[in-house]
């Protein structure tokens, strides 16, 4: 039962350009989100997260959306470098005294290459 | 200064062999965990502990042991390996705020191989 889905593989986009990155889920008790960033035989490295009593966080070239109603989040990078291919995991956890509390749910992953 | 290391980096192993792998964090949390990712490249998470005290035990088999020595350490010991362990197993650590949030910072992993 995979509560957290990532429906892209993978994308591919221009240098300069937006990426946009999507995660579904579908546990209504998840309380905060979060985006990794993985680079190949390394471990996963936080980018950046979202409380589920906000619709939008942003740092710098990366922002968050996240649409309760549609269990729905995305990440978007603007613009898209070279260095940003990687694979990006969302993640979710849920809220306090629930059976997800304590742990993160990750998505498969979706492979972003940006092309210079 | 890496903050979460993980020993050893591969491990190539035969079936039915006994395996430790070890993880330690200098962030300061009092929270760890141990993740599996599998040819499928999902993340799972396996166990969490929190100030020596095991709070996640996820639907894993026995033959997976977790310890925790102090709060800074948290190790998996593997007994009677088998095929279908072969994965990249990673450490994590996090410190609960005040506010609620909490980000799991991992490991670089452990690429396990099985023979």
């Amino acid at each position: 039962d995979q509560q957290v889905k990532q429906n892209s593989p993978s994308l591919s986009v221009q240098e300069g350009r937006i990426s946009i990155l999507n995660c579904d889920y579908t546990n209504s008790m998840f309380d905060y989100f979060l985006w990794y960033k993985k680079y190949p035989a390394e471990g996963p490295t936080f980018l950046i997260s979202i409380s589920s009593i906000k619709d939008k966080n942003e740092d710098g070239r990366f922002t968050v959306f996240l649409n309760k109603s549609a269990k729905h989040l995305s990440l978007h990078i603007v613009p898209s470098q070279p260095g940003d291919s990687a694979v990006y995991f969302c993640a979710a956890r849920g809220e306090p005294g629930g059976t997800s509390y304590g742990k993160l749910t990750f998505g498969q992953g979706t492979i972003l290459t940006v092309h210079p | 200064d890496t903050a979460v290391s993980q020993t050893p980096k591969y491990l190539v192993t035969q079936m039915g062999n006994d395996k430790s792998i070890k993880c330690e964090q200098n962030l300061g949390h009092d929270t760890m965990y141990w993740y599996k990712q599998d040819s499928k490249k999902f993340l799972k998470i396996m166990f969490s502990y929190n100030n020596k005290e095991l709070i996640i035990n996820e639907t894993v088999p026995n033959r997976f042991s977790p310890k925790s020595p102090d709060k800074a350490h948290l190790n998996l010991h593997i007994n009677s390996l088998e095929l279908g362990d072969s994965a990249v197993y990673f450490c994590a650590s996090s410190q609960l705020t005040s506010g609620g949030r909490e980000t799991q910072y991992f490991g670089p992993g452990t690429r396990l191989l099985v023979l």
